[in-house]
């Protein structure tokens, strides 16, 4: 079974500065995206950036991009110029698919605090 | 462009007690799923389905039902409900297979919580 690890529960970053957030996840698939999502105080689930497991590039949108090493199962998000709006929890998701898509497994997520 | 309408937002139950949670999307996504949200646990996929009369289990099943007769709707219901399902619980959506516009992405509700006592 698919499984995904995240082993940072908290973290915080000085505003303007860079952040890292890990993920790692299990797999014996080899088509399959990973994603990661953003849910404020809100609760409201947002998604941030996405990473199709062929593409050996790695995504980024606009402060956010990642850093994907498919041989490490490693799938980290890297948030530039951090600003108070992005204190969050930060949730790394997998889907397995090419084709079509199967079921969403996520990870336990990271609370991000942004220090003014 | 209402998205995935999820009701009640807010609920209390008494141990024992039967409930449903409604989840409705406006989009046509054949995928749709359940989710609940416990500290330090993330989410946690409890039924999904990829189609009308298709359903299938997630990660923590028990105690909950599911069935889905129309594309639009997927109802989870919670028969006799106990403290251990108290719990903020996600419907989630999206597109079933690839198209030149499908990303793959889950469409939320805004949650609903709820309480066992």
């Amino acid at each position: 079974a698919q499984t995904v690890t995240q082993s940072q529960p908290e973290m915080s970053v000085q505003e303007a500065e860079t952040v890292t957030l890990s993920c790692t996840y299990d797999t014996s698939e080899s088509d399959y995206y990973l994603f990661w999502y953003k849910q404020p105080p809100s609760r409201q689930m947002i998604l941030v950036i996405r990473q199709e497991a062929y593409k050996q590039q790695n995504a980024t949108e606009n402060r956010f991009s990642v850093n994907f090493q498919k041989a490490a199962k490693s799938f980290s998000l890297k948030i530039s110029d951090s600003q108070l709006g992005d204190a969050a929890m930060y949730f790394c998701a997998y889907r397995r698919g090419r084709t079509s898509y199967d079921k969403v497994i996520f990870g336990p997520g990271t609370s991000l605090s942004v220090i003014p | 462009n209402a998205g995935v309408t999820q009701t009640p937002k807010f609920q209390v139950l008494k141990t024992g007690q039967s409930m449903t949670l409604q989840c409705a999307q406006d989009m046509n996504h054949e995928y749709m799923s359940w989710y609940r949200q416990d500290p330090g646990m993330g989410l946690r996929l409890i039924h999904y389905s990829v189609g009308a009369g298709i359903t299938d289990q997630g990660e923590v099943p028990n105690g909950y039902n599911v069935s889905r007769s129309t594309t639009e709707d997927f109802p989870l219901r919670l028969l006799s409900a106990a403290p251990s399902q108290t719990s903020v619980y996600f419907c989630a959506s999206s597109y079933s297979m690839l198209g030149t516009e499908n990303t793959g992405e889950l469409f939320f509700g805004e949650g609903s919580r709820l309480t066992v006592l």
